[in-house]
């Protein structure tokens, strides 16, 4: 069975400040990884995936991941955060030969400090 | 492009009255939609998929009688929560599978059961 940990339900920066969210994953298989970011009262919105091409991703907005085989590591991240990447952001795998089904991290909420 | 719709954004309604909720894949065709439930802080619950033209697949625990899914065309998934009581209020998230394989999420139907 897949899973998804991502450390850090609440991860606070300063505006300009590296912005680092990290997610680990479980999968019997080579998965495919996604990260997606939910604003309020807002559906999900793609903001990566790797899909067994390059292992480092680069997405909109500015983020990126880097997939880690050694370490199940997909962790995303951003070189100077802005006030609107204030949201929450969920890591999700899937498996590539089954039903696409997408297993959620618990998510973690980004808070930028002016 | 790929941009999924659902409609109604926000319902109130009676307990014991049934409501509806599409799903509609506005620029792709998707055999395979899914369901999710997301509570107040918490990450996405998938529901069930919806797949074009055969029954919907419930997850454990979902009461397929109590959410009906319908996918009657490539592109519109219907939910519809029958007798709903207060404790079906929740935030209702669909998702479309694209040829890319990846999910596109709609914007969420944020359902009050009163």
């Amino acid at each position: 069975a897949q899973s998804v940990t991502q450390l850090g339900s609440h991860v606070s920066v300063s505006e300009g400040a590296l912005v680092l969210l990290r997610c680990n994953y479980s999968s019997s298989v080579p998965p495919y990884l996604f990260w997606y970011v939910q604003y309020p009262n807002q559906g999900l919105q793609l903001l990566l995936k790797y899909t067994s091409a390059a292992t480092l991703v680069k997405g909109i907005n500015g983020f990126e991941a880097e997939f880690k085989k050694s370490e199940t590591s997909f962790h995303l991240t951003k070189p100077s955060a802005h006030m609107s990447d204030a949201a929450e952001y969920f890591c999700a795998v899937s498996d590539p030969g089954g039903a696409q089904k997408l297993v959620f991290g618990q998510g973690t909420r980004l808070t930028i400090n002016p | 492009g790929a941009v999924v719709s659902q409609h109604p954004s926000r319902v109130i309604c009676k307990s014991g009255t049934s409501v509806k909720i599409e799903c509609r894949s506005l620029d792709f065709q998707a055999t395979t939609m899914f369901w999710y439930r997301q509570f107040p802080k918490q990450s996405l619950m998938l529901m069930a998929t919806s797949n074009e033209g055969s029954k919907a697949t419930y997850e454990q625990g979902v009461e397929k009688d109590k959410f009906l899914i319908n996918h009657a065309s490539l592109t519109l998934s219907t939910l519809t929560v029958t007798s709903a009581h207060p404790e079906d209020s929740s935030f209702y998230i669909c998702s479309a599978i694209h040829r890319d394989e990846t999910q596109y999420f709609g914007p969420g139907t944020r359902l009050l059961v009163l």
